[in-house]
């Protein structure tokens, strides 16, 4: 089983449909989850750390399940900007260094 | 505020020369990290350092990679004799001292050609 592991896609959307990704992540002593996304040939950005609770941020919601191993990104009112691929990152090691494992990303297209 | 700074940003290189790859992280962060992206692959990660000291190189190939972080100046990832698989896009990454959830922010990258 893959450390992360996320559908590739791609999500083929129109603007304004609200679009979820899913991810799963194999290490039960990992303790720290981000979303991050990267445009095509550029540097992944960190888009959202996700809490145990769940947090928002705009248009973004994370979701965090410790119990099946599951995080998940929620897009509302897509815009063509979002266009990108989006990459479940999960912290190794359980402390609060270390490096970062990263799924392969979920390719999101928003389409006018 | 200067955010994670790598040079050169593009790298040729013949097969069997050195390549020398150069990362300044955000100002006050003291752990570097350098991953590689393989074209169409996910990121993997091959180094954390801080200052003088390697702390995990798990990922880093047995031989012909090698890296550090010195007390003063850039951190360096260093490929030896290059072969065409190390043709890849190299992203240094820094984060703040301990505590907090290890947000790790990412240069530009180097995107590394070997002919």
């Amino acid at each position: 089983r893959k450390e992360v592991e996320q559908d590739p896609g791609p999500f083929n959307v129109p603007e304004g449909a609200t679009v979820a990704f899913n991810c799963t992540y194999s290490n039960s002593a990992s303790q720290s989850f981000f979303w991050y996304r990267q445009d095509c040939r550029k540097e992944p950005k960190l888009l959202m750390s996700v809490y145990s609770s769940g947090n928002e941020d705009g248009r973004f919601t994370a979701q965090l399940n410790r119990a099946s191993q599951y995080i998940s990104l929620l897009i509302r009112d897509s815009k063509l900007s979002d266009s990108a691929t989006y990459l479940c990152v999960v912290n190794r090691n359980g402390g609060s260094q270390g490096n970062l494992i990263f799924g392969k990303g979920t390719k999101l297209s928003v389409k006018p | 505020n200067a955010g994670v700074m790598q040079n050169p940003r593009h790298l040729v290189r013949r097969r069997g020369q050195e390549a020398r790859l150069r990362c300044s992280p955000v100002k006050g962060h003291s752990h570097v990290y350098w991953y590689r992206q393989l074209p169409e692959e996910g990121l993997k990660f091959m180094v954390y350092l801080q200052k003088e000291n390697i702390i995990d190189e798990s990922g880093m190939p047995k031989e012909r990679f090698s890296a550090e972080f010195p007390k003063e100046g850039p951190s360096i990832l260093r490929i030896q004799q290059v072969v065409r698989g190390d043709s890849a896009a190299y992203f240094c990454a820094s984060s703040p001292p301990s505590g907090g959830l290890n947000e790790q922010f990412f240069g530009p990258g180097t995107r590394l050609t070997v002919l």
